[in-house]
């Protein structure tokens, strides 16, 4: 159980366009859904924390209007990054954390590789 | 953001032999975690650490949550070609499910 997905598995996409990348808890509910960014050779970096039903809290430094999170429902988060720019280009990954079980840890999804032109 | 500091930032070993490296952060967590990601996919955890001194095994693997709570280490033993990837660890200042820092990851190479 707690298997988290995400598509697509790769884009590439022209400068100036905007990319829509889905994250899934596919068998159970997720209070808090968390996106990474992970830069070639470099560790993960939390960019944002998405709780259903609420406005997604960004860290310091991810600039909220170009990283767009919609946290619909308690299986799907979504990320989209507006006019996106070569130096977007990076490996996403977004986790989950099942409803109702604090001690729980993250559940990863596969990521997501982002490649602009 | 800030980043936890791991070591060793590589390894070189042959097949059989034992591993260890370890995380240090300037400040407390409450809970440590070990991830492994292969190339091209997410993390995988491998060993959660609740309590400070606590020590835990997962098969070949073990892991401690150091006493000042600022650092944690990781021991492989008799590795396998399966064991090659990126070792990374993360900190929680709550559970596992609350916000992770990760450390600068360790990349193990396994010498034929």
């Amino acid at each position: 159980g707690a298997v988290v997905s995400q598509h697509p598995s790769r884009v590439i996409c022209k400068s100036g366009t905007s990319v829509k990348i889905e994250c899934r808890s596919l068998d159970f509910q997720a209070t808090t859904m968390f996106w990474y960014r992970q830069f070639p050779k470099q560790s993960l970096m939390l960019m944002a924390t998405s709780n259903e039903g609420s406005k997604a809290t960004y860290e310091q430094g991810v600039e909220k209007d170009k990283f767009l999170i919609n946290h619909a429902s308690l299986t799907l988060s979504t990320l989209t990054v507006t006019s996106a720019h070569p130096e977007d280009s990076s490996f996403y990954i977004c986790s989950a954390t099942r409803q109702g079980i604090s001690t729980d840890t993250q559940y990863f999804g596969p990521g997501t590789r982002l490649t602009v032109l | 953001g800030q980043q936890l500091n791991q070591s060793p930032q590589s390894m070189f070993i042959q097949e059989g032999e034992d591993v260890s490296m370890n995380c240090t952060s300037s400040s407390i967590f409450n809970t440590w975690l070990w991830y492994k990601q292969d190339p091209g996919e997410g993390p995988v955890l491998l060993i959660a650490l609740y309590k400070a001194g606590e020590l835990t095994s997962n098969g070949r693997l073990t892991a401690q949550f150091g006493i000042t709570r600022k650092d944690s280490f990781l021991n492989i033993s008799a590795s396998i070609p399966s064991d090659v990837g990126i070792y990374f660890c993360a900190g929680s200042r709550g559970f596992g499910n609350e916000k992770l820092t990760f450390g600068t990851g360790t990349r193990l190479t396994i010498i034929p």
